[in-house]
């Protein structure tokens, strides 16, 4: 069965200095797909970034960038230029299997709650 | 595009109620939605896939009888929760697949109940 894991519950971060956020995975499927989501206190989940399986880049989407690690079923999320906006919970989730099918489902770490010092 | 509706975005129930969420996809149809739940502070847990025109499927430990779906369309899956009670306060959060945007995944707003 797959498995997410964050081990961070919080993170603190100077403005303008880059975090890492750390998330581990376990799945025997080689198709999978590894996503960061950001949920502020309003709720809602904000889409951040992909990395599919068998993508040979590490993900990149402005000022975030992912840290695939295949072998060491790592896939971390890097937080450059934090921004007082960046304060909210982290999310890294996994969906197994081809990403072109609605059924798949997605499964979520525990979270971490990033806060951005001024 | 791609945009799921979730309503209410909070509701107050008295114990024993059932309270209705409803989960719509506004610009594609989504033969498949997911249901979770979030305590504070915690991760978004998944309850069950919704399947239009078919049973749920709920994953281990949710009560099937307690937290009722229905998918009857293609574009609209609702969350049934029956004789709440406190302890089914939490945050209910929809998802479906549009397959075009953020790589499959669209989230609903969220539903904040609160039995009391």
């Amino acid at each position: 069965a797959q498995k997410i894991t964050q081990t961070q519950p919080g993170m603190f971060v100077q403005e303008k200095e880059a975090v890492t956020l750390d998330c581990t995975y376990d799945t025997s499927d080689p198709s999978y797909g590894l996503f960061w989501y950001k949920q502020p206190s309003s709720g809602e989940m904000i889409f951040l970034i992909y990395q599919g399986s068998y993508d040979q880049q590490n993900a990149t989407e402005g000022r975030y960038s992912l840290n695939f690690q295949k072998a060491r079923k790592s896939a971390n999320l890097v937080i450059s230029a934090s921004q007082l906006g960046d304060s909210a919970m982290y999310f890294c989730a996994m969906r197994e299997g081809r990403i072109y099918n609605q059924g798949g489902k997605l499964i979520f770490g525990q979270g971490t709650e990033l806060s951005v010092k001024p | 595009g791609a945009v799921v509706s979730q309503h209410p975005s909070w509701v107050i129930c008295k114990s024993g109620t059932s309270v209705k969420i409803e989960c719509r996809s506004l610009d594609f149809q989504a033969t498949t939605m997911f249901w979770y739940r979030q305590f504070p502070k915690q991760s978004l847990m998944l309850m069950a896939t919704s399947n239009e025109g078919s049973k749920a499927t709920y994953e281990q430990g949710v009560e099937k009888d307690k937290f009722l779906i229905n998918h009857a369309s293609l574009t609209l899956s609702t969350l049934t929760v029956t004789s709440a009670h406190p302890e089914d306060s939490s945050f209910y959060i929809c998802s479906a697949s549009p397959l075009t945007a953020n790589y499959g995944y669209t989230f609903g707003s969220g539903t904040r109940l609160t039995v009391v």
